[in-house]
Formats: structure tokens, sequence, C-alpha cells
């Protein structure tokens, strides 16, 4: 969905460096989630916000923090990533009050590799 | 952990024929939702059914979900190749957990033109 888009879309980096994966949206969203998908595997959630005050973990938040700069800016960053952290990415929004307002819209993804 | 369970891993079908997916799941729910993701790409949503519903219909698609079996199915008739790719449930449960969404492994669909 182009309304939410993430950057870098590709990203290869060594053991222990710091990096941060970046997430847009245009469509007016209160909320916003961070997931990770391994081969094989669901999503998983990383992070999640109902606004710009609220951030809570989700079920795989260790080694990983988030930031929510504004509504429409929500940021994910590896303090220092380790190989087992490559996969691929996904930044969520989903709108609280729209009528179907569970139904979620994906970026593209990041994918992620750590050497 | 992961909520949802599908089955089966793979489906291969030719065009035409109809596809059918299954979902499991283990806590009381608010809504189950589908998704689609072609390869390598974004999840794109599909379908949303309550928990007081049994029934949805959405163009070539139907989904179906039983609360006493914790358990929801999607058919999608009449395939096309342009089918092919990756189909998730996700469970919502309602109340503190609002909002949120939990996925299955997802079922990846090859239709043979």
């Amino acid at each position: 969905d182009a309304d939410v888009t993430q950057t870098p879309r590709n990203r290869i980096t060594k053991t222990g460096k710091r990096i941060m994966l970046e997430c847009s949206q245009t469509k007016g969203h209160d909320r916003m989630y961070w997931y990770r998908q391994d081969p094989g595997l669901g999503l998983r959630l990383i992070y999640y916000s109902f606004d710009v005050k609220d951030i809570n973990k989700g079920e795989i938040s260790d080694g990983y923090s988030v930031s929510r700069q504004a509504q429409a800016k929500f940021s994910l960053s590896l303090e220092s990533a380790i190989p087992n952290q490559t996969a691929l990415y996904f930044c969520a929004t989903s709108d609280r009050l729209a009528r179907s307002y569970n139904e979620q819209f994906f970026g593209p993804g990041t994918r992620l590799t750590v050497l | 952990s992961q909520q949802g369970e599908e089955d089966p891993q793979a489906l291969s079908i030719q065009e035409g024929e109809n596809a059918t997916m299954n979902c499991s799941y283990k806590t009381s729910i608010n809504n189950l939702q589908w998704y689609r993701q072609n390869s390598g790409r974004g999840l794109v949503h599909l379908i949303l059914i309550r928990s007081n519903e049994r029934e949805k219909h959405s163009g070539r698609l139907r989904v179906t979900l039983d609360t006493s079996k914790k358990s929801s199915s999607l058919l999608i008739t009449a395939s096309r190749a342009a089918d092919t790719a990756s189909y998730f449930c996700a469970t919502n449960a309602g109340g503190t957990s609002y909002g949120k969404l939990t996925f299955g492994q997802g079922t990846i669909l090859t239709v043979h033109p």
C-alpha cells in the first residue's frame, strides 16, 4: 500500500551495529505496528502504538526499541544488531475510528540482513 | 506464541479449482481476519468476520467461523493463477488487546495455469 512507506527497503549490516527502520503513513491513522516475519512463520508483533503517547511491547520486543515521533511516523531501532534479527520487517497502520477498525494496512517491508 | 494454526501449510491446485484453507486458534476472539501476501511483499487485508458471524462472502471469497471449534476456513472459488500467494489468518482477542492482531503461520497457495 503506497500510503504506508518504509525506509530502507533493503539493508545489510554487521553484528553490533545500531540500525533504524523508518515507517511513514499518509492515511491519517492513529495506530501503528511493527512486525517481523521469518521464513515459514507468520508475522510476530514487536511493538505497537495506539497514539503518539501510547507505546506498548508486543510478543518479541527484546533487542528492539521504537519511537513514535508523530502520528504519521513510527521508527524501529535495533540498538546492537545480531544475526538472528535477520528478517523481513513490516510496519502496519489501523484506524481506531474506521468502521473496520481492526483492518491493518501494511507497508512494503524492509529486508534486513545482519552479518 | 502463534494464536492461529493454519492448515495446510501448502496447497497446489489447478486454475478453476476451489482452494480451501483452514485456521484454528486457541483463545476467544472478537474477530478473525484473512490476509494475502504476494511473495516478499506487504500483507493485504481480504476479509474480516466477527465472532457473532458464521459466514461472510466477498467476491470469490467465502469465510466461515465456528467459535465452538475455534476454527475458520477461507474458500477461494474458481481460482486463478493470480491467486498464487500466501494466506494468513489473524485473530483479535478484543478487550485490552483491542486493535492487536495475532497471525498464523500461513498457507502457501500455488495455482497452476
